[in-house]
């Protein structure tokens, strides 16, 4: 049982909008602590895709965004691509525990 | 440009203690300030975190396996470790060291190594 909540899958259509939600609660995204989310395509590690809520890393392109409001964070991704067929994660804090959220498949259909 | 890589065993009996070692180039532990941390996949998804060690040998470990875990670093060879004892067939996963600067996030991680605990 993840201590974040995402949904297990999601999917669009190659150049549609998908947003993945990642629900926490007042000891973590609730206490103001940022949320991060990787990128993961089987058997390989987690990439950081979006770090302190909605920045992204150099090389990561701008169809990935980021928000978070309360205690919750949303990942967002326009122009849907085929190599985007991936795992989401996100990860936030519990004070100096790291948690993650379950995970969520994307399937471009 | 920082790179990890793990290494140990990949079989397990139950009962037995498991010890991965990861090892860092790019970059001085000691001098990159940044969190060692091991992370573990389990079959079918999920990720936990385990814990992290810093460069001065201070520690944080998840509550949920605290009475097993014990992490070390050794900085002059730029390299930490993880040992968990008592594994149980629960302790199957991919095992994964990373390391973040504070709370920016996991920038840097090893490939990762499966370890199978069965009898």
């Amino acid at each position: 049982q993840s201590v974040l909540t995402q949904p297990p899958s999601v999917s669009g259509a190659p150049g549609q909008r998908v947003t993945i939600s990642c629900i926490g609660n007042n000891s973590n995204i609730g206490s103001g602590f940022d949320v991060h989310w990787y990128q993961q395509f089987p058997g390989t590690a987690p990439k950081l895709l979006i770090y302190g809520n909605s920045n992204r890393p150099s090389g990561v392109p701008d169809r990935f965004s980021g928000s978070k409001s309360g205690t919750s964070a949303s990942l967002t991704i326009t122009g849907l691509q085929a190599d985007d067929e991936a795992d989401y994660y996100c990860q936030s804090y519990d004070n100096r525990l790291r948690v993650f959220g379950g995970g969520t498949t994307l399937t471009v259909l | 440009q920082v790179q990890l890589q793990e290494s140990g065993p990949g079989l397990l009996k139950p009962s037995q203690t498991l010890s991965l070692t990861c090892s860092v180039s790019g970059d001085s532990i000691r001098s990159g300030g940044f969190f060692c941390s091991w992370i573990r996949q389990y079959p079918g998804k999920g990720l936990e975190w385990i814990g992290y060690i810093y460069h001065s040998g201070i520690t944080f470990y998840n509550p949920s396996l605290k009475s097993r875990v014990a992490m070390s670093v050794d900085t002059s060879k730029n390299f930490f470790s993880l040992e968990v004892t008592s594994v149980t067939i629960a302790d199957t996963a991919v095992y994964f060291c990373a390391t973040d600067v504070g709370y920016d996030g996991f920038d840097h991680w090893g490939p990762g190594i499966l370890v199978t605990v069965s009898s």
